[in-house]
């Protein structure tokens, strides 16, 4: 079985830049996920879809961070100004449902801020 | 109440010996508690997780202690190995995970 698939797996920007990051989730996860994992920390939840639903997106920095999930499936997370501070692993999840379910990890889009 | 407070922040331990990571956390209303590892360049992978009507469960090395009236649960590493060097994440759940701060685990040969 395919994980969960992100890219790219590297990004440099600059600050004020835009970037974006794309997921494939597990084929037939109907939740997915994204997290923010600066280096020391443990992942912080931004977003979390259910389907193509929004379920809980109250981290989610929304004057600079949007995402989005078209029909239920790819999700994109987009930042747009970066700030030096918006430097971190950003790890696309899914699961089956919630709550209690396995979630599982991509292996990260990993951004620097210059 | 939304914090899972973790530590140690690192631990290194003697090959074969016992590894020991806690966790505490506040919110009651928490039902879910697993422990997720990480190697480098990797995602947190799912280790072992435990219900709060469990006191304790085992899977190969990997212990989860769970004491309900004290608000805390551990990790316990049995017979550490080089291998298992990464970072442990615990981390609670209703109907969101929050994830603990992190341990990373150095296993010396």
């Amino acid at each position: 079985e395919a994980g969960v698939a992100q890219s790219p797996r590297y990004k440099i920007i600059e600050k004020r830049q835009s970037v974006a990051f794309w997921c494939n989730p597990i084929s037939g996860h109907a939740t997915l996920y994204w997290y923010q994992q600066i280096l020391g920390q443990g992942p912080k939840l931004l977003i979390q879809f259910q389907n193509n639903g929004v379920v809980d997106d109250s981290q989610l920095p929304k004057d600079r961070f949007s995402a989005e999930r078209l029909k239920g499936v790819d999700s994109t997370l987009k930042i747009q100004p970066a700030k030096l501070e918006d430097s971190a692993v950003y790890l696309c999840a899914s699961s089956l449902s919630v709550p209690g379910n396995t979630i599982y990890f991509g292996e990260g889009s990993w951004l620097t801020v210059v | 109440q939304q914090q899972v407070k973790q530590s140690p922040q690192s631990l290194i331990v003697q090959k074969g010996g016992i590894s020991i990571i806690n966790c505490a956390y506040e919110n009651t209303a928490f039902d879910y508690f697993p422990w997720y590892q990480q190697f480098p360049g990797k995602g947190p992978a799912l280790l072992i997780a435990i219900r709060p009507d469990v006191s304790e469960k085992k899977e190969g090395r990997f212990t989860i202690s769970f004491n309900k009236s004290a608000k805390q649960f551990s990790l316990h590493i049995m017979d550490s190995q080089p291998g298992d060097s990464a970072t442990y994440f615990c981390a609670a759940s209703l109907n969101k995970l929050v994830f603990g701060a992190g341990t990373i685990l150095r296993v010396k040969s």
